[in-house]
């Protein structure tokens, strides 16, 4: 099976930088992604990690390691409107099928 | 270009009797998923579809739960004999077909609502 972590809660002020953590363990390891929920929303993609380092997109940015099992979002400039859940989810591929299972989500606070 | 669509987006029906979503994904999108959300919780993974054979069908819940896809295109989530636990937001999703080494983002429909009173 897969085992997703990631905070339930985190509160950040407008204008700072937040980092948001997700460790797992898979195997079949095929990628990792990051998606934002507002609430009564569907969740829409952010980013995607298969290899190992950093993938900088405007004010996201998402880091992964796959020998620790981890990965950050990194969210720069924060605004009002970043208040959602932030969700990690990880893929794993076994011959002809491809799943995606995602954590229980982090919910992000932007305050004044 | 359209989206994922599904529908109903509400549907509230009563405990024992059956329902079915539908889901249309993006043309072109082979692979095709369906996941549930219960409020306040997280995406609790169903069912997965490449084409019109589902390799993984390890998250239903229960025999009351079914789903198939035709033509590479809709799909449909059956639940017969609706209990009060089935109450939440049924999401679909569509991708380009994932490979080894490279995926393909899911892009999400609205979802449906369902409520089993």
């Amino acid at each position: 099976g897969q085992n997703i972590d990631q905070p339930t809660e985190m509160t950040a002020t407008e204008g700072a930088i937040v980092q948001i953590n997700c460790t797992y363990q898979t195997s079949g390891f095929n990628g990792l992604f990051w998606y934002q929920q507002h609430a009564g929303e569907a969740p829409t993609f952010l980013s995607y990690n298969v290899l190992d380092g950093l993938e900088e997109k405007g004010r996201f940015s998402s880091f992964l390691s796959r020998s620790k099992g981890y990965s950050y979002l990194l969210l720069k400039e924060l605004q009002m409107k970043d208040s959602a859940s932030y969700l990690c989810a990880v893929s794993n591929y076994t011959g002809g099928g491809n799943k995606l299972t995602f954590g229980t989500g982090t919910q992000l606070k932007v305050e004044l | 270009g359209a989206g994922v669509s599904q529908s109903p987006s509400n549907k509230v029906t009563e405990k024992g009797k059956d329902v079915e979503l539908r889901c249309d994904p993006i043309s072109g999108h082979t692979a095709l998923y369906w996941y549930r959300q219960r409020l306040g919780q997280g995406l609790e993974f169903l069912i997965y579809f490449q084409g019109n054979s589902a390799p993984d069908k390890s998250g239903l819940p229960s025999d009351r739960f079914s789903a198939e896809r035709t033509g590479e295109s809709v799909s449909t989530l059956t639940i017969q004999r609706t209990q009060q636990e089935d109450s939440a937001v049924y999401l679909c999703a569509s991708s380009l077909v994932p490979r080894q080494g490279r995926n393909s983002p899911l892009h999400f429909g609205n979802g449906t609502r369902l409520t089993v009173t």
